[in-house]
């Protein structure tokens, strides 16, 4: 059982390049959400997913897609990579909306 | 929007001591969750304790437990008996029932052996 994974754990990006964070969960959760984490501040909420084809924007969607075509995969895509999107970028899962998030270890994404 | 206000940055306790981490939120509903997580130099993201806000009782986590003041839309958080691993940043959360989540700044706190 090994949580949520998220790949990659690193990487930089050139202005306008796009790429793809991976959420997998072995939980069978239905929800999962999507997190980002500027320096010194909270987490903010990207989009979420109460299950396989629903997704929903959170707080800060622009910028960012999201599928949910499978209950254990939730792809974060980022289309044209701005500095603004410099963050760490955090996926949890879980059963319900009011049950415990579990998270993966995050992805520190670094656009220059 | 609903906003979450964690007031200090930086906290210290003493080894075995007690201490207290405060959070508020701003909101119109009268149902939604807050949490309290905890993030450790590792950055995994851990649950600390989550409260109801139908419910009256203040929940409690072994030595965590938290004063729950809704007419005053204050959250706060207790650690009893302080250890070294409880040294991390503290984030406060509230979640409406429309699943929306909603993170305070944190508070950073360090145990002082």
């Amino acid at each position: 059982n090994a949580g949520v994974t998220q790949t990659p754990k690193f990487r930089i990006l050139k202005i306008g390049q796009s790429m793809t964070l991976q959420c997998a969960q072995d939980m069978n959760h239905n929800y999962m959400y999507w997190y980002r984490q500027d320096p010194g501040m909270g987490l903010k909420l990207i989009y979420y997913s109460v299950g396989a084809g629903i997704t929903d924007k959170g707080e800060v969607p622009n910028g960012y897609n999201v599928s949910r075509s499978t209950t254990e995969d939730f792809p974060l895509r980022l289309e044209l990579a701005a500095p603004s999107q410099t963050s760490v970028y955090f996926c949890a899962s879980a059963r319900s909306s009011t049950d415990t998030q579990y998270f993966g270890p995050g992805t520190r994404l670094t656009v220059l | 929007a609903q906003t979450v206000t964690q007031s200090q940055p930086e906290m210290s306790v003493q080894e075995a001591e007690t201490v207290t981490l405060s959070c508020t939120y701003d909101t119109s509903e009268s149902d939604y969750y807050l949490f309290w997580y905890k993030q450790p130099p590792s950055r995994q993201m851990i649950l600390v304790i989550r409260q109801e806000a139908y419910k009256q009782q203040n929940a409690t986590e072994n030595r965590f437990s938290v004063n729950f003041q809704k007419a005053a839309k204050s959250f706060s958080l207790k650690i009893s008996d302080s250890q070294l691993g409880d040294a991390a940043m503290y984030f406060c959360a509230y979640m409406n029932t429309g699943n929306q989540f909603y993170f305070g700044t944190g508070t950073s706190l360090t145990v002082i052996p």
